[in-house]
């Protein structure tokens, strides 16, 4: 099972870039890496998901590097909407579980 | 509108009072789970089902029961529920597994207390 690890919190200002990296050292070669946001007493978000290189849609940017033994979110100006808690998952490609960390707690400030 | 429906959404019972947490998806998804919300302890994976009739153990499902008797629907089912089972509730669906490119839709949670 590919256990991902990720900083417990991160604070930014409003208009800022904002990186969070997740490490997944034991990913497999067909496992996908997933993003979700979920805010307070709200259910995950899916944000974004990739396999390799870049992805981007109008939420977030998702990069990974050729080893896939980590991975960033970028969301680019963040606002205090933004403040959530961001978690990584990587998909088992041969398995029905889909396991959450504790996630980062991002927190946008004025 | 496509979405996963829970219910109730606040619920405060006393230990050993069995209860039915209700969870309906209107989107023909295979894939439906239940996760228990912990401080500090993130989302747990308790029950999954890939199919009707189909559901499997995830990490946490020692309390709980599951079933899957029709597609859209996918009841959390504590017998005998114990304080340890406060927790907030989330009911999750998705095409498919997660195995493969997919999005999981999230319900509303449910927070349950057990005095």
């Amino acid at each position: 099972l590919a256990k991902t690890t990720q900083p417990i919190s991160m604070d930014s200002y409003e208009g800022q870039e904002v990186n969070i990296t997740c490490s997944h050292n034991n990913i497999a070669t067909n496992d996908y890496i997933t993003w979700y946001q979920q805010f307070p007493s709200q259910g995950p978000r899916f944000i974004i998901q990739g396999y390799k290189t870049k992805v981007t849609n109008e939420v977030a940017s998702l990069f990974i590097p050729a080893d896939r033994k980590s991975s960033t979110l970028s969301l680019p100006r963040v606002s205090l909407s933004d403040t959530a808690v961001y978690y990584c998952l990587v998909d088992k490609s041969s398995g029905d579980k889909l396991t959450f960390g504790t996630g980062t707690r991002l927190a946008v400030r004025p | 509108e496509a979405q996963v429906t829970q219910n109730p959404r606040y619920l405060i019972t006393v230990t050993g009072k069995k209860l039915t947490v209700t969870c309906s998806q209107n989107m023909n998804h295979e894939y439906m789970s239940w996760y228990r919300q912990d401080p500090g302890l993130g989302l747990r994976q308790i029950y999954y089902s890939m199919n009707v009739e189909v559901t499997d153990k995830g990490d946490v499902p020692e309390g709980y029961k599951v079933s899957r008797k029709e597609k859209r629907n996918f009841p959390l089912i504590l017998e005998s529920p114990s304080p340890n089972q406060t927790s907030l509730y989330f009911c999750a669906s998705s095409f498919f597994a997660p195995s493969s490119y997919n999005e999981q839709f999230f319900g509303p949670g449910t927070r349950l207390t057990v005095l």
